[in-house]
């Protein structure tokens, strides 16, 4: 199986911050990367499929980047409602192998 | 408009088999290139991914799990079920199923419509 990993696990950012976060995967995967955000209680919302493309309705200050093993996520203007834990999730191969997940918070 | 639901039950003891069905709607699993996988995570835990069924009946399971794991459909219900046999207190987590569109290789391609969830804990 595919290995993900995720940095940092954790974050603490003020409002109007550039938060990034980067995703590894253990071998060459391509584009073949999305990206989740999952508040607490409530199941995970796509937010970039293929590394980059933006889910329609999804605010543009998120954004994704990458391709072969390296990826990023970067909000632009952190916002209180972006307050939540973000996963990054390889397709390339089965099984469809989530990251170890980060979560962010409001400094 | 696209829902799931999951269903099952909250509590089961331990070795017990665990069934959860997934009903869903505005979408029909007998559609060419679509999917319904089960998801699930324990508290405070990442996601992982258990199965999935696709339209042509095509059937995946998780690495580690697949011994334990059985995905079948019924497309005139609109419902895809999940067991799982031997359940332990690990297996205590949020189970999730979800939609995907299965790309030009027959992968599920990103998990678009999510159910919201069923918690079940595995107790004696």
């Amino acid at each position: 199986d595919i290995q993900m990993t995720q940095s940092p696990s954790s974050l603490s950012a003020s409002v109007g911050d550039r938060v990034t976060i980067t995703c590894q995967a253990s071998q060459d995967i391509s584009n073949y990367l999305n990206w989740y955000q999952q508040k607490p209680g409530k199941a995970p919302k796509l937010l970039i499929y293929d590394a980059s493309n933006l889910e329609t309705g999804v605010p543009s200050r998120f954004s994704g980047s990458g391709s072969g093993t390296d990826f990023t996520f970067t909000i632009s203007s952190l916002q209180p409602e972006d307050i939540a834990t973000y996963y990054c999730q390889q397709y390339d191969n089965l099984p469809p192998i989530f990251g170890p997940g980060t979560k962010v918070d409001i400094k | 408009q696209v829902t799931l639901r999951e269903s099952g039950p909250a509590l089961v003891k331990p070795t017990q088999t665990l069934t959860l069905t997934c009903t869903f709607s505005g979408f029909s699993l007998s559609t060419s290139g679509m999917c319904v996988s089960w998801i699930r995570q324990p508290p405070g835990k990442a996601l992982e991914w258990l199965a999935l069924i696709d339209w042509d009946d095509d059937k995946y399971y998780s690495t580690s799990l697949k011994t334990r794991l059985t995905i079948s459909k019924d497309t005139s219900k609109n419902q895809v079920v999940l067991t799982m046999t031997n359940m332990d207190p690990v297996d205590t987590a949020t189970y999730y199923c979800a939609r995907a569109p299965v790309d030009s290789s027959g992968l599920p391609y990103y998990f678009d419509y999510w159910g919201q969830g069923t918690l079940v804990t595995v107790s004696s």
